[in-house]
């Protein structure tokens, strides 16, 4: 079956750090990738996406790559603000019978000024 | 603005007694998915509906029941069989039921148990 393993939490970091959340997933088939946010008490937000090999997802600074070889989908930001402080979860989406999407366990960033 | 409802932020639940999480969706969105989230997990599938009158189950749907009657609404009741419920529970919704579309999150509703 589909699986997706991150970096274990949690991460600290200080203020305009390099951040990189690492990601690799089990897939059948060519799934979508997808990096989810989510802030102290609120749902989901999606921050970026890729639908193929090779695609990088981009959005407020934030990007990943598509690696097919590797099967990795790693998050990287070049400068993090404490409002970044959130959880981050990757997730994949595959042509399976249910299109079900699949999350990794989450990985908890938090920024200190 | 188009986006996910969830009600209410927080419920509670005595023994016996089932609940219904209430998630409404102006997006015109045809798919619609239920997660239940537990601390230092991902989400994990209960239910979802491609479309009106239809739903599967995911992957722990025992104690828990849906409806979709309308396409908007998309209602999760909490029975008395579902014995560890305290969690939060997530609604979602995307355009289709297909693998490169998105799903959007509602703020989701805590329920704990009194």
């Amino acid at each position: 079956g589909n699986s997706v393993t991150q970096m274990e939490g949690p991460v600290t970091l200080s203020e305009e750090a390099f951040l990189t959340i690492n990601c690799t997933y089990t897939a059948t088939g060519y799934p979508s990738l997808f990096w989810y946010v989510q802030y102290p008490g609120e749902g989901l937000q999606l921050l970026l996406k890729a639908t193929k090999a090779d695609d990088k997802g981009s959005n407020k600074g934030s990007e990943a790559t598509y690696r097919k070889e590797t099967t990795s989908f790693h998050l990287e930001k070049g400068s993090v603000q404490v409002s970044d402080s959130a959880v981050y979860f990757c997730a994949l989406r595959d042509g399976g019978s249910n299109y079900k999407l699949t999350f990794g366990k989450g990985t908890l960033l938090t920024v200190n000024p | 603005d188009g986006g996910i409802t969830q009600s209410p932020k927080y419920l509670f639940r005595k023994e016996g007694q089932n609940v219904t999480l209430s998630c409404e969706q102006n997006l015109n969105h045809d798919a619609m998915y239920w997660y239940r989230q537990d601390p230092g997990q991902g989400l994990r599938l209960i239910y979802y509906s491609q479309i009106v009158n239809d739903f599967q189950k995911g992957d722990i749907a025992e104690g828990y029941s849906v409806s979709r009657e309308k396409k908007e609404s998309f209602p999760l009741t909490v029975t008395s069989a579902q014995k560890n419920p305290t969690a939060f529970y997530l609604c979602a919704s995307s355009i289709q039921d297909t693998p490169n579309q998105p799903q959007h999150f509602g703020d989701g509703t805590r329920l704990s148990i009194l």
